[in-house]
């Protein structure tokens, strides 16, 4: 098993640019999320899906999409990058919402 | 207020010592508490889960759960250089919703 694995490791982005952070696991979990970790902030939800076919916002939505095709696959859409979305990003699955196994992380920083 | 609150630290023991690390919450519903630990630029890693109030144990670390003082506690029995991360703690009312993250202690054993 990979468990959970990102990519990229590392981005830098311009200010207004798009990207996807993707994500993948390979435990067959009903649930996935998105963290963003910064320092004194801990760590916040973003994004979260109890199912393919069904996301719904966690604490800081805005800026960020998300779609859940496949069990497997869920990947974070930024629309268009702001130096405010500078972070490391934790993707997660689990059987539960409260029992996630997170991935290696995106350090994404945006100009 | 911050629904979960966590001393950031950092602290730096003796090899051998025993380690407390705290965590206090404002919501009184909340049900579920972990413990992650989170080596430098890695992702998080569950140590302990547990419901409700009382103790649970497993080797050499002690997850204490008050839910009358609404404080988590997390002890590190005969402390060891490999435990330097930050630890985390995280809670939430549900296995369906979502668990808020206190910002982590950074502890530090020194051989």
């Amino acid at each position: 098993n990979a468990g959970v694995t990102q990519t990229p490791k590392f981005q830098v982005l311009k200010t207004g640019q798009s990207m996807t952070l993707q994500c993948a696991q390979d435990m067959n979990h009903e649930y996935m999320s998105w963290y963003r970790q910064d320092p004194g902030m801990g760590l916040r939800l973003i994004h979260y899906s109890v199912g393919a076919g069904i996301t719904d916002q966690g604490e800081v939505p805005n800026g960020y999409n998300v779609s859940r095709s496949t069990t497997e696959d869920f990947p974070l859409r930024l629309l268009s990058a702001a130096p405010s979305q500078t972070s490391v990003y934790f993707c997660a699955s689990g059987r539960a919402l409260n029992e996630q196994f997170f991935g290696p992380g995106t350090r994404l920083t945006v100009l | 207020q911050k629904e979960v609150e966590q001393d950031p630290g950092p602290l730096s023991v003796p090899e051998g010592a025993i380690v407390s690390l705290n965590c206090t919450y404002s919501n009184s519903a909340f049900q579920y508490f972990m413990w992650y630990r989170q080596y430098s630029r890695k992702g998080p890693e569950l140590l302990m889960y547990t419901y409700s109030s009382g103790n649970k144990e497993d080797g050499r670390f002690t997850a204490q759960v008050d839910k009358s003082s609404k404080y988590i506690s997390l002890f590190i029995r005969d402390s060891q250089p490999s435990d330097s991360a930050t630890y985390l703690c995280a809670m939430s009312v549900d296995t369906g919703n979502q668990f808020y993250f206190g910002t982590g202690t950074s502890l530090t054993v020194i051989p």
